[in-house]
């Protein structure tokens, strides 16, 4: 079925250091493609979104571009604040279901001063 | 708008014990999904209703686990007999299908605990 994969955790940077977080998946068709951030005792938030190949999300400084070739949607941010420190998940909308997200495991990120 | 409401907050029970957590979408949304997040496999889609209508439940553990929406504004889900390896964190979440971008939005779930 449709899947996401996404980099094991938890990722510790300092702050104004660059940010990568992998994720690819697996689909039948063109998935829309999401990331999600979750702030400790909270629920998931959307960070940003790409519904078709090339397209490029960005919101907050964050930014993932939708890669058919290479199945991937990996996170990017050039520069890493404490406040970023979350846990960010990468996810699909599964074809044949609706409005079903997939989600990833998710990564933790650790912003230090 | 109050975002999505979940409640408790927190639930610790004891096995065997039946267990309600309760949900109030935004208003106007029209579908509802019910999430499981644990460390070991992650966040799980329980159950998601569109209009109030059960459309996949295939994510449902076990005949324990049984969810309900009864109007456009309430869902619960219930666990009974409950078990120690139910205890994880039960999200919420709500979107208005149709509209292309509307995005979920997830309520701030609740940790249950089974003892």
């Amino acid at each position: 079925g449709d899947s996401v994969t996404q980099m094991e955790g938890p990722v510790t940077l300092s702050e104004e250091a660059f940010l990568t977080i992998n994720c690819t998946y697996t689909a039948t068709g063109y998935p829309s493609l999401f990331w999600y951030v979750q702030y400790p005792g909270e629920g998931l938030q959307l960070l940003l979104k790409a519904t078709k190949a090339d397209d490029k999300g960005s919101n907050k400084g964050f930014e993932a571009t939708y890669r058919k070739e290479t199945t991937s949607f990996h996170l990017e941010k050039g520069s890493v604040q404490v406040s970023d420190s979350a846990v960010y998940f990468c996810a699909l909308l599964r074809s044949n279901s609706g409005y079903a997200l997939n989600f990833g495991k998710g990564t933790s990120l650790l912003v230090t001063p | 708008d109050a975002g999505v409401i979940q409640s408790p907050r927190h639930e610790v029970t004891e096995m065997g014990q039946e267990v309600t957590l309760r949900c109030k979408p935004i208003s106007g949304h029209n579908s509802l999904f019910w999430y499981r997040q644990t460390m070991m496999r992650g966040l799980e889609l329980l159950i998601y209703f569109n209009n109030n209508v059960p459309i996949d439940d295939s994510g449902m553990p076990e005949d324990r686990f049984s969810a309900k929406m009864p109007n456009a504004s309430f869902s619960t889900l219930k666990i009974q007999p409950s078990e120690p390896r139910d205890s994880a964190v039960y999200f919420c979440a709500s979107t208005l299908t149709g509209r292309y971008n509307s995005p979920l939005h997830f309520g701030n779930g609740t940790r249950l605990t089974v003892t």
